[in-house]
């Protein structure tokens, strides 16, 4: 079965510039998660999608970032414009639905940085 | 490399000793804790899960122990290998099923020949 893929794995762009970051969960997985992980920092939540709906953004850090998840398969993250704080690791996990709790399986993650 | 900056705690241990890495969490809430290891340029990789109606749980060489009295997580690695030489996360769901976790800073754990 494969995991969780997230492409490009390394990005480079400059300050003002758009980027966008793509996951593909496992298969048959309907959550959805986004985290990052900034320079210094403890890796911290972004965003949970349920299939194609949000089910929480409460950790998005402002409207410069745009996460979707159409169709409710693969989900992208847009930053638009990028800043140099936004340069770090972000990740994405998925997890099945119900029984409760299951465990949040991640990819390896997309290294983004800002010049 | 990703830890830069981040003071992580370290602990250092010999090829078949047994390892302890702790963890403090700070919301009574939470009921679901995860232990995952992260190797360099590597996502975090799945170990061990319990639920806060257990205080112990046994998987492959790992044990969880959770404390709830003092809010405290344990992993324990039975006979520590090389490979076992990573980062290791505690992370908490606070009381939200399926919801965000809430990530500790982190053990580096080295393991010498």
């Amino acid at each position: 079965e494969a995991g969780v893929t997230q492409f490009p794995s390394h990005s480079v762009i400059e300050k003002g510039q758009t980027v966008t970051l793509r996951c593909d969960p496992i298969s048959g997985h309907d959550n959805l998660y986004w985290y990052r992980r900034v320079m210094g920092k403890e890796i911290k939540f972004l965003l949970h999608f349920v299939k194609e709906s949000k089910q929480d953004e409460s950790g998005m850090p402002n409207n410069r970032f745009l996460a979707e998840r159409t169709g409710g398969t693969y989900s992208t993250l847009k930053v638009q414009p990028a800043e140099l704080e936004d340069s770090g690791v972000y990740f994405c996990a998925s997890s099945q639905v119900g029984g409760g709790n299951q465990p949040q399986h991640f990819g390896d993650g997309t290294r983004l940085s800002i010049l | 490399g990703e830890n830069v900056g981040l003071h992580l705690p370290t602990l250092s241990v010999q090829e078949g000793d047994n390892s302890i890495i702790n963890c403090a969490y700070s919301n009574s809430a939470s009921d679901y804790f995860i232990w995952y290891k992260q190797e360099s340029g590597k996502g975090p990789q799945f170990i061990i899960d319990i639920r806060s109606n257990m205080d112990k749980r046994q998987g492959q060489r790992v044990t969880v122990l959770l404390n709830k009295t003092v809010k405290h997580l344990s992993l324990q690695i039975a006979a520590t290998q090389p490979g076992d030489s990573a980062v290791y996360f505690c992370a908490e769901n606070s009381g939200t099923s399926y919801g965000k976790l809430t990530f500790g800073q982190g053990t580096i754990l080295t393991v010498h020949p």
